[in-house]
């Protein structure tokens, strides 16, 4: 199993709303990130986690906030967004081993109304 | 991680090896380039990396240059398929603090 899973894969949530996005890979794979990705722009990284911690905020506002539960579990609980927060939120994932490659989900497609 | 410069976009028509260039003129000595691509709307996939050596595999070969400042990646046989933004990566093998940051990437454009 190679698969990073993205559920749900479109979110509509007003600006009051509280929601959350989750990732699920059984790959054994103890590094997982989130991105946002703009329309004709490329990912940006949010945040780093390594062994369940983590290990980079890349400076993200307080109404996103990450959360991993376990090793095969990444949520992004998110309250209180903007219009302009709406993007593809990417999910990936990478093994211990030196040089292996990150893995990515499909993305979930959140538009905030 | 070192950073990346690609050309904005490129064509290629289809059945002819496209050859995506990328510049990493600050690469460190343990740092090692990667490439992915993106599929309209799709999750990255990854495509080959490579330290030193040049590498192939199924999909694509890489051409590192001897002083490690610059690489091409090879689709020896383009399809319609492989329309996509190719990104270049350099990063450290280390496990743990590495951001896997993209630059701007390649719009590759398959011509019929």
């Amino acid at each position: 199993d190679t698969e990073v899973t993205q559920t749900p894969k479109h979110l509509v949530m007003g600006m009051t709303n509280k929601k959350s996005l989750k990732c699920e890979q059984h790959m054994g794979h103890r590094a997982m990130y989130w991105y946002k990705q703009k329309a004709k722009k490329p990912p940006e990284l949010m945040f780093v986690y390594s062994y369940e911690k983590l290990s980079i905020n890349e400076s993200v506002p307080s109404r996103f906030s990450p959360e991993c539960p376990n090793s095969s579990l990444l949520n992004l609980h998110l309250h209180a967004l903007q219009p302009e927060d709406s993007a593809l939120y990417l999910c990936a994932s990478r093994g211990t081993l030196r040089n292996t490659e990150a893995f990515f989900g499909q993305g979930t497609r959140l538009t905030v109304v | 991680d070192a950073k990346t410069t690609q050309p904005t976009s490129m064509d290629c028509a289809e059945g002819r090896a496209a050859n995506l260039p990328c510049n990493h003129s600050t690469i460190s000595g343990n740092e090692y380039v990667y490439w992915y691509r993106q599929i309209h709307s799709q999750g990255p996939q990854y495509i080959i990396h490579g330290l030193k050596n040049n590498e192939t595999n199924e999909m694509a070969s890489l051409i590192i240059t001897e002083d490690r400042k610059s690489s091409t990646l090879i689709l020896p046989h383009a399809t319609l398929r492989d329309t996509a933004v190719y990104y270049c990566i350099v990063r450290t093998p280390n496990f743990g603090n590495e951001k896997l940051t993209f630059g701007t990437g390649t719009r590759l454009t398959i011509i019929p």
